[in-house]
């Protein structure tokens, strides 16, 4: 069964370094979300990403983060200078937009 | 602002037992529901989900149940087994391809 990947499982970086968490999406899906959770919190909504372009983003996702599809398997996320508050898992998740499940993969850690 | 929510932060069964885990919603626009199940150091996992159009729907061994008039939303479990040990969490969202706004998640224990 297809499902979406994320690499790597576990990042630790310093503050102010940038990171780029990585994330392969369902093939034949057209939307892709970055979702994050702090430690024993809800999981909150970042980005979704359509047709190249953002669709939507939260309150979150400011001027630090970026998102990028740089080739037809890959979805990327960015975060330019990491504060402590960017601790989280980040959840990449992909649908076909005609339906409304989304599919999540298995996160990576970020400290 | 508008969130959707869950009444308990966790909940005890015994094994065979059947659970079930509410959550309340409070955006009447939304017009899909999902029950995401997520186990430690996994990412969520799709369950069941239901349409607003809906008041019933059956998987197996899973229900969820959804009552617009109170804006609740449930999950059934039947014949709760150790492996459904988890936090889950209700979603809800107005369209497809945006956003999931989920509740804060219900920790289920199953003991045997």
């Amino acid at each position: 069964e297809p499902e979406v990947t994320q690499t790597p499982s576990h990042q630790v970086t310093q503050m102010g370094q940038e990171v780029i968490l990585r994330c392969v999406p369902i093939s034949n899906h057209l939307y892709f979300y970055w979702y994050r959770q702090i430690l024993g919190q809800k999981v909150e909504f970042l980005v979704s990403f359509y047709n190249n372009e953002i669709s939507e983003k939260s309150e979150i996702f400011d001027d630090q983060f970026s998102v990028e599809r740089p080739d037809g398997s890959n979805f990327t996320l960015k975060i330019r200078s990491t504060k402590l508050e960017d601790s989280a898992m980040y959840f990449c998740a992909s649908g076909t937009g005609l339906a409304y499940e989304q599919y999540f993969g298995p996160g990576t850690r970020l400290t | 602002g508008e969130s959707v929510g869950l009444h308990l932060p966790t909940l005890s069964v015994q094994e065979g037992d059947n659970s079930i885990i509410n959550c309340a919603y409070s955006n009447s626009a939304s017009d899909y529901f999902i029950w995401y199940k997520q186990e430690s150091g996994k990412g969520p996992q799709f369950i069941i989900d239901i349409r607003s159009n809906m008041d019933k729907r059956q998987g197996q061994r899973v229900t969820v149940l959804l009552n617009k008039t109170v804006k609740h939303l449930s999950l059934q479990i039947a014949a709760t087994q150790p492996g459904d040990s988890a936090v889950y969490f209700c979603a809800e969202n107005g369209k497809a391809g945006t956003a999931l706004i989920f509740g804060k998640g219900t920790t289920l224990s199953v003991s045997s």
